[in-house]
């Protein structure tokens, strides 16, 4: 049983366009995490959050946004997606620094 | 530098062997430590916290010295199922501050 969700699991989409992926979790965790993955490839922090109104870009650049408007929701939007964004996005949440959960990730192909 | 240095493997081990993963990190400052199981495209999952008193899970057994900066994965008994990627996690404290290595990936064999 899941207690953070991302939507959706599998998307192809044309370059241009813009995408939002959506992660929510039910666990009031305050801090929530983006990282990218490519196939057999280590993760790379793309964004975190402490909580709401607080957004940080990690260690990999990125051309997406995020915004934390809500503590349990944490969406990441790219606002004209190229095929260089093609990636897996898995978003994480934690309480302090303990017990990070991953969601099951979202696999992003821009043709 | 990085952070965490893991061996990326390949280990190809036969079942019911037992194998270990060795991880460095390289500031002494990191304050918790974990090992995170990833199946092929799956998300990372926490296997185990690891603590300075070594701690075992069934098959599974964690150690971490402080003084020589690196942590161990000590997995008995290999069974099929434990064939998955294996990532040593490492935190400072701060939302920004955790730490992945590349993972070391484990195929156990028939």
């Amino acid at each position: 049983e899941a207690d953070i969700y991302q939507t959706p699991r599998y998307l192809v989409i044309g370059t241009g366009k813009k995408i939002t992926l959506e992660c929510s979790q039910t666990m009031g965790h305050d801090k929530m995490y983006w990282y990218q993955q490519d196939p057999g490839m280590e993760l790379h922090l793309i964004h975190y959050s402490y909580g709401v109104n607080s957004t940080e870009k990690g260690d990999l650049s990125s051309e997406s946004t995020v915004s934390r408007i809500r503590t349990e929701h944490f969406p990441l939007t790219l606002e004209s997606a190229r095929p260089s964004h093609t990636s897996q996005y898995l978003c994480a949440s934690s309480r302090q620094d303990y017990g990070y959960t991953f969601g099951s990730g979202t696999r992003l192909t821009v043709v | 530098r990085k952070e965490v240095e893991q061996d990326p493997g390949p280990f190809n081990v036969p079942e019911g062997a037992t194998v270990a993963f060795n991880c460095t990190y390289s500031n002494s400052a990191s304050q918790s430590f974990f090992w995170y199981r990833q199946d092929c495209r799956k998300e990372p999952k926490l296997l185990m916290s690891v603590y300075s008193s070594g701690n075992e899970d069934g098959r599974f057994t964690a150690q971490l010295n402080r003084a020589s900066q690196y942590i161990s994965l000590l997995i008995r008994d290999s069974k099929l199922s434990d064939s998955a990627t294996y990532l040593c996690v490492v935190t400072r404290g701060g939302a920004n501050n955790l730490f992945f290595g590349t993972g070391t990936r484990l195929t156990v064999i028939p």
